[in-house]
């Protein structure tokens, strides 16, 4: 079945430091990626998106680029706050009809000023 | 944005009690909504899809007749953890999609903490 696997956290960086939360995959046929975030207290929120292969996903100056060759969405951002610290999940959604996600594990991330 | 809510935050029962956990679209009718349970440094792990006025779908492996759902309304989703023991300590996430949205538009609650002692 499809599965999404993500480095473990906690990753601690300084503020202003350059961001890779890695992220690969196993599914059948072309699964829909997905970062989400989950800042403390809140629920999870869509960060991005990618629906096919080379589409790179992008909000709030993270990106992550569908990477079928190596089932990969690695999550980067090249200067990271103090306020992008929560939790990241990659999730999947698989090619047939069910809605439901996958989740990775999650990865902490904590920013130090 | 889209609300979704979730109450309690965080609950304590006796083994052999039943907990009930809702789950409330604030500010939009979502005919899905799912629930995840989440175990320490895990991922969050698909437990039921429920569709509103028609039965849920279980996964595999999770006890339907435990984990009873019901989906009463366009806003409002239930779990009731029947006869809980220790090992159904937790986290459950629901989370609601929007009956006219695009595909990929899934809103997430902020979770219960069930403690079972």
């Amino acid at each position: 079945g499809d599965s999404v696997t993500q480095m473990e956290g906690p990753v601690t960086l300084s503020e202003e430091a350059f961001l890779t939360i890695n992220c690969t995959y196993t599914a059948t046929g072309y699964p829909s990626l997905f970062w989400y975030v989950q800042y403390p207290g809140e629920g999870l929120q869509l960060l991005l998106k990618a629906t096919k292969a080379d589409d790179k996903g992008s909000n709030k100056g993270f990106e992550a680029t569908y990477r079928k060759e190596t089932t990969s969405f690695h999550l980067e951002k090249g200067s990271v706050q103090v306020s992008d610290s929560a939790v990241y999940f990659c999730a999947l959604k698989g090619w047939t009809g069910r809605r439901a996600l996958t989740f990775g594990s999650g990865t902490r991330l904590q920013v130090q000023p | 944005g889209a609300v979704v809510s979730q109450h309690p935050s965080w609950v304590i029962c006796k083994s052999g009690t039943s907990v009930k956990i809702e789950c409330r679209s604030l500010d939009f009718q979502a005919t899905t909504m799912f629930w995840y349970r989440q175990f320490p440094k895990q991922s969050l792990m698909l437990m039921a899809t429920s569709n509103e006025g028609s039965k849920a779908t279980y996964e595999q492996g999770v006890e339907k007749d435990k984990f009873l759902i019901n989906h009463a309304s366009l806003t409002l989703s239930t779990l009731t953890v029947t006869s809980a023991h220790p090992e159904d300590s937790s986290f459950y996430i629901c989370s609601a999609r929007p009956g006219l949205a695009g595909e990929y538009e899934q809103y997430f609650g902020p979770g219960t903490r069930l403690t079972v002692t």
